[in-house]
């Protein structure tokens, strides 16, 4: 495997369901992020790791969890979701985290529905 | 607030140029950035933008003025494959990635 891997693909829960998406990246970098990608808006940021450590939630709600044992893995845990929930999640990556000049490489993401 | 502007839809004609513009207004600025996203698939880095000036990279170029806060990314000779959205970021004073929404491009024939 290279670069950054996300499983699955495709998910669809009810609202009553727990879920995890993971993530891994295969790239040796320090950070890993969590996005929200719904049509037409701009990429949602919703959660930082650097070096295993949280050091951004942007507000996110409760119902979303993350974790990350160890800087390669990355997981964002998932219960009672709503309908507008429903997204494309994207995991990233990058060299490290606030500092400049690095860019982010991205999973494939999952594609999200909550009915 | 934070704000990053650029046009919702492009057409171009394979073979031609098309120029992609982005205006921003953010707390601070650590660098501009430009992805592209096929459909379906994963954001990929294009380039970045610290300085004021243009950076070249093959058939993609992109500029930046960070007095007035505008960013524009060049595609020459276009390609079918290059059908696609192209997104900006601007890294802020937090070195948090603010993004805009894409601007699809379509390329006909």
């Amino acid at each position: 495997e290279t670069g950054v891997t996300q499983t699955p693909r495709h998910l669809v829960m009810g609202m009553t369901n727990k879920k995890s998406l993971k993530c891994e990246q295969h790239l040796g970098h320090n950070a890993m992020y969590w996005y929200k990608q719904s049509a037409k808006k701009p990429l949602e940021l919703m959660f930082v790791y650097s070096l295993e450590e949280r050091v951004e939630n942007n507000s996110v709600p409760s119902r979303f969890s993350p974790e990350c044992p160890n800087s390669s893995h990355l997981f964002l845990h998932l219960h009672t979701l709503q309908p507008e929930d429903s997204a494309l999640y994207l995991c990233a990556s990058s060299q490290a985290a606030g500092t400049g000049g690095y860019e982010q490489y991205f999973g494939p993401g999952t594609r999200l529905t909550v009915t | 607030g934070q704000n990053i502007d650029q046009p919702t839809e492009m057409t171009a004609t394979e073979g031609a140029i098309v120029q992609i513009n982005c205006t921003y207004q953010t707390s601070g600025f650590n660098g501009l950035f430009w992805y592209q996203q096929h459909a379906g698939e994963a954001p990929t880095f294009l380039s970045y933008n610290v300085l004021d000036g243009l950076e070249e990279k093959g058939r993609f170029s992109s500029f930046l003025s960070r007095s007035k806060g505008y960013s524009y990314l060049l595609l020459k000779e276009l390609q079918m494959k290059d059908s696609a959205s192209y997104l900006c970021a601007v890294m802020d004073s937090n070195y948090q990635l603010i993004w805009g929404a894409g601007t699809k491009l379509i390329i006909k024939p």
